[in-house]
C-alpha cells in the first residue's frame, strides 16, 4: 500500500515568491493534516481537513498561507508571498483514526 | 494550549545499552503515539497507545500509557546503530476538539 506522497521533496525560492506543495494521502484516509517543522522542533499543525472541510485552521497564517482539498483527496498548501522565516520542512499526514501517517516532507528554503 | 515536555532532549549511548525517554503533559490525552524521524524523512509511527496503563511492545521497543493519562514513556532495549534518530511523542485529544500535539523530540545517538 502506498504511503503519503508529497512533492516536491525540496524547494528553494527567493523571498516574496509564491510556492506550492502537493500531498496525496493514503487511500481511504479521510483526515489530512499539514504540519510545519522547524529545525530541532517537533511538527506543528497548520491545518486539518476532514474530507474536504478544513476543521482546524487556527494555526494557519491566513495572510500568506492557503490550502485546499477540493475533492477530499489530494491537497495543496500555498504560500504567497514567502518570507525568510517560512524556511522549514512542510509535512503532510493522513489518518483514518487516531494514528497519523506522514509523508517524507518538503524542505523549503527561502533565500 | 497543550504542551508536551519530552526528555531527555538528547542521548548518546553505546551499542547494546537500553534507552528510556518520556513525555509529560499538563493535559489528559486519549491516545499516545511514538514516532521516529531520520534525517530527510518524515516521522514514522512506532507505537500507538489507547488506554491508561497500557503497555505495548514492538520488537525491542516498549511504550506505556501513564495511569494519569498525562504521561508516556518509550524504552528501547539492546540498542543498535540503526536506532539513531529523533524520537517524538505525540498526544491525541479527541472529541470535537481533536488535536495531535507533538513533543520536541529526543535525539538518540548510538555509538557502535
Amino acid at each position: 500500500e502506498a504511503g503519503v506522497v508529497q512533492s516536491p521533496r525540496y524547494k528553494i525560492i527567493e523571498k516574496k515568491q509564491p510556492v506550492a506543495f502537493w500531498c496525496n494521502p493514503i487511500s481511504g484516509h479521510n483526515t489530512l493534516y499539514w504540519y510545519r517543522q522547524n529545525l530541532g522542533q517537533g511538527p506543528e499543525l497548520l491545518i486539518r481537513y476532514e474530507n474536504e472541510e478544513a476543521v482546524d485552521d487556527s494555526q494557519l497564517p491566513k495572510d500568506r498561507f492557503s490550502a485546499e482539498r477540493l475533492k477530499g483527496v489530494d491537497s495543496t498548501l500555498k504560500i504567497q508571498p514567502a518570507e525568510l522565516g517560512d524556511s522549514a520542512v512542510y509535512l503532510c499526514a493522513s489518518s483514518f483514526g487516531s494514528e497519523a501517517f506522514f509523508g517524507q516532507g518538503t524542505r523549503l528554503t527561502v533565500v | 494550549g497543550q504542551q508536551l515536555n519530552q526528555s531527555p532532549q538528547s542521548m548518546f549511548i553505546q551499542e547494546g545499552e537500553d534507552v528510556s525517554m518520556n513525555c509529560t503533559s499538563s493535559s489528559i490525552f486519549n491516545t499516545w503515539l511514538w514516532y521516529k524521524q531520520e534525517p530527510g524523512e518524515g516521522p514514522v509511527l512506532l507505537i500507538a497507545l489507547y488506554k491508561a496503563g497500557e503497555l505495548t511492545s514492538n520488537g525491542r521497543l516498549t511504550a506505556q500509557f501513564g495511569i494519569t493519562r498525562k504521561d508516556s514513556f518509550l524504552n528501547i532495549s539492546a540498542s543498535i546503530p540503526s536506532d539513531v534518530g529523533i524520537y517524538f511523542c505525540a498526544g491525541v485529544s479527541g472529541g470535537s476538539n481533536y488535536k495531535l500535539t507533538f513533543g520536541k523530540g529526543t535525539l538518540l545517538t548510538v555509538n557502535p
